[in-house]
């Protein structure tokens, strides 16, 4: 079974700063997909980044981009310029090529601090 | 365009009662989940249905029953509520033979179970 470790419980960061939240995951197989999902008080799960593990290259969306490295199965998320609208619960997620199975790491508790 | 949409958003149980918990999507989505929430733990997958008709177990199946009534609705039952079952339940959508492969997450069910 699939695992995905995200060993930071809960971080801080200044306002306009830039923190890296780390996840590793622990799999057999070659083909996969890597999510960071964002949940703030809301409770609604948004939906960051996306990174297929067939390319290469990292994804980034705005201020988000991540560092996939494929050998070492870890997938970091970066949050570049925090804003305090990024407070919030950060979970990573893995789910195999063609399968229904999502597994999520644990979560990360980010608290932006003006 | 709403989405995925549950119903209720909150709710109390006594042990040993019934309920149902209903989801929607609006998403013409061929796959739909049930996760639940725990503190601590991030989401673990309790059913998932593949496609219309079928229904698979995921990590934390027993003590819940689930059923596709049709492409859009997918429901969670709990027959006999125990306080164990105190959570906050997710159910989302996918289309896992597009692109890109992210869950649509509906807002949470917090049940409690006294």
């Amino acid at each position: 079974a699939q695992t995905v470790t995200q060993s930071q419980p809960e971080m801080s960061v200044q306002e306009a700063e830039t923190v890296t939240l780390s996840c590793t995951y622990d799999t057999s197989e070659n083909n996969y997909y890597l999510f960071w999902y964002k949940q703030p008080p809301s409770r609604q799960m948004i939906l960051v980044i996306r990174q297929e593990a067939y390319k290469q290259q990292n994804a980034t969306e705005n201020r988000f981009s991540v560092n996939f490295q494929k050998a070492a199965k870890s997938f970091s998320l970066k949050i570049s310029d925090s804003q305090l609208g990024d407070t919030a619960m950060y979970f990573c997620a893995f789910m195999k090529s063609n399968n229904n199975d999502m597994r999520f790491g644990a979560g990360t508790r980010l608290t932006v601090k003006p | 365009n709403a989405g995925v949409t549950q119903t209720p958003k909150f709710q109390v149980l006594k042990t040993g009662q019934s309920m149902t918990l209903q989801c929607a999507q609006d998403m013409n989505h061929n796959s739909m989940y049930w996760y639940r929430q725990d503190p601590g733990m991030g989401l673990r997958l309790i059913y998932y249905s593949a496609s219309e008709g079928t229904t698979d177990k995921g990590e934390v199946p027993n003590g819940y029953n689930v059923s596709r009534l049709n492409k859009r609705e997918f429901s969670l039952r709990l027959e006999s509520a125990a306080p164990s079952q105190t959570s906050v339940y997710f159910c989302a959508s996918n289309e896992i033979r597009a692109a890109a492969y992210e869950q649509y997450f509906g807002p949470g069910t917090r049940l409690t179970v006294t």
